[in-house]
C-alpha cells in the first residue's frame, strides 16, 4: 500500500512550457485534490474531484487543468508555465462522504520552479 | 466561498507549557474541521478533527474545541515537547455539500528549551 504517490519530486520549467504533475493513490479513495503551498499562504486548493469523471475548481484554478478518468489517478496539467506558478504542489486523497474517516492523506509533494 | 482565518502566524512557547491556535470560518454550513501538522520539508499530516455535532474532542495532549455560534475553533496542545515544533494548519469543509477542504494560512509553533 503506497498511499498517495506524486511524480516528479522536483521540476524546473521555462516560462511558457507545459507539463503534467502525476498523482496516483492505491487506497480506493473517492475524493482527490490538488493544493499549492507558498510561503505565508498556507495550502490553497487548485482543483478537486469527488469521483471518476467529476472535477471542480478550487480557490486558484487559473492556469491549471485536471481530469479524473480513473479512481486512482488525478493528474494536474500546467498549460503555459509562469513564474507565479513556482510553488510546492501537494496531491491529497480521502474516502468519500459515506466513509467515517474524512481525513486527507497527502502525497510527498512536487517542488516546481518556473524560470 | 469558505474563508478560514488562523492566528497567530507564529507562536513560541516554553517546553512544558500549553499552546493555543485559533481559527475562524465564514461559511455557517461548514461541518467538518480538521487540523494538520507539517514538519519541515514533509507533507501535512492529520492530527485531529472535529465535526459540528461535537463541541470538544481530545487525543492525549491535543484537543480541539468548536463554537458553532461564533464560528471559531481552536487547537490546544498541553505539556508541549520539542517534537511539537512544526507548522499547524486548520481547515474547514462542508461534508455533504461541495466537500472542498479550505485551509488557514498556518501557524509556525516553536517550542523553546
Amino acid at each position: 500500500n503506497a498511499g498517495v504517490t506524486q511524480t516528479p519530486k522536483f521540476q524546473v520549467l521555462k516560462t511558457g512550457q507545459s507539463m503534467t504533475l502525476q498523482c496516483a493513490q492505491d487506497m480506493n479513495h473517492e475524493y482527490m485534490s490538488w493544493y499549492r503551498q507558498d510561503p505565508g499562504m498556507g495550502l490553497r486548493l487548485i482543483h478537486y474531484s469527488v469521483g471518476a469523471g467529476i472535477t471542480d475548481q478550487g480557490e486558484v484554478p487559473n492556469g491549471y487543468n485536471v481530469s479524473r478518468s480513473t479512481t486512482e489517478d488525478f493528474p494536474l496539467r500546467l498549460l503555459s508555465a509562469a513564474p507565479s506558478q513556482t510553488s510546492v504542489y501537494f496531491c491529497a486523497s480521502r474516502r468519500g462522504a459515506k466513509g467515517a474517516d474524512y481525513g486527507y492523506t497527502f502525497g510527498s509533494g512536487t517542488r516546481l520552479t518556473v524560470v | 466561498g469558505e474563508n478560514v482565518e488562523q492566528h497567530p502566524s507564529t507562536l513560541s512557547v516554553q517546553e512544558g507549557d500549553s499552546a493555543v491556535i485559533k481559527c475562524t470560518y465564514s461559511d455557517s454550513a461548514s461541518n467538518y474541521f480538521p487540523w494538520y501538522k507539517q514538519e519541515l520539508g514533509k507533507r501535512p499530516q492529520l492530527i485531529i478533527d472535529i465535526r459540528s455535532n461535537v463541541g470538544e474532542k481530545k487525543d492525549q495532549r491535543i484537543a480541539v474545541t468548536l463554537n458553532k455560534t461564533a464560528k471559531h475553533f481552536s487547537l490546544h496542545i498541553t505539556e508541549t515537547q520539542p517534537e511539537d515544533s512544526a507548522v499547524y494548519f486548520c481547515a474547514a469543509s462542508t461534508m455533504g455539500g461541495d466537500d472542498k477542504i479550505i485551509f488557514g494560512k498556518g501557524t509556525r509553533l516553536h517550542i523553546l528549551p
